[in-house]
């Protein structure tokens, strides 16, 4: 099975700032990589798909690189409704989650 | 508008089983994968398994095979996932979502509403 790893668990930055989450996959899974945001108590809403393509309705301010082993998720500035777990998730093959990242305002 | 509206809330003994269903609307079902998502309470996401519609074929993750059973009637538009050998440890938010391209493995663009599965002796 292909194991994600995110990183890092948790971060808190400033309205205005920009945030980077990094996605780790145990194998090389090409560009099949999705970015989910969840919200408490709701479900996870697709943001990014197939590494980099936004989701259509999702604020151009987030976007997503990578391919490989290697996924960066990037909110260029941090806006108070972007506070969520985001999580990364593979479909090479059969899909797996990362552990998720929190992130706050400060 | 596309939605999956799942069943409602189920508490169970440990060693029980349990039945969620997940029912889709405004789309075509039987050419895009259900999956079957659960979130323990305050831990993040975990992939149980998959039903192809096209083919009525299932794909569980290692976790759990063994244990579940997901099954599907186009004919209603629902999916079912079963769990047997209930634990306290499948104390969970079970949801479903949809592939969103059809006969593809990619992501999930529409999600239920989840139900919540509590095992409690």
């Amino acid at each position: 099975d292909i194991q994600m790893t995110q990183s890092p668990s948790s971060l808190s930055a400033s309205v205005g700032d920009r945030v980077t989450i990094s996605c780790q996959a145990s194998q090389a899974i090409s560009n099949s990589l999705n970015w989910y945001q969840q919200k408490p108590g709701k479900a996870p809403k697709l943001l990014i798909y197939d590494a980099y393509i936004l989701e259509t309705g999702a604020p151009s301010r987030f976007s997503g690189s990578g391919s490989g082993t290697d996924f960066t998720l990037t909110i260029s500035s941090l806006q108070p409704e972007d506070v969520a777990t985001y999580y990364c998730q593979q479909f090479e093959n059969l899909p797996a989650f990362g552990g998720g990242t929190k992130v706050e305002i400060q | 508008q596309v939605h999956l509206v799942q069943s409602g809330a189920e508490v169970r003994k440990p060693g029980a089983s349990v039945k969620v269903s997940c029912k889709a609307s405004g789309y075509t079902v039987t050419y895009h994968y259900i999956h079957w998502v659960r979130q323990a309470p305050g831990q993040g996401l975990e992939y149980v398994g998959l039903f192809n519609p096209t083919s009525g074929t299932t794909t569980y993750a290692q976790n759990f095979q063994g244990r579940v059973t997901v099954t599907g009637d186009t004919s209603t538009s629902t999916v079912y996932l079963e769990l047997s050998s209930l634990r306290s440890e499948d104390t969970a938010l079970y949801f479903c979502a949809r592939s969103q391209t059809p006969t593809e493995l990619d992501g999930f663009d529409v999600w239920g509403q989840g139900t919540v599965v509590t095992v409690s002796s």
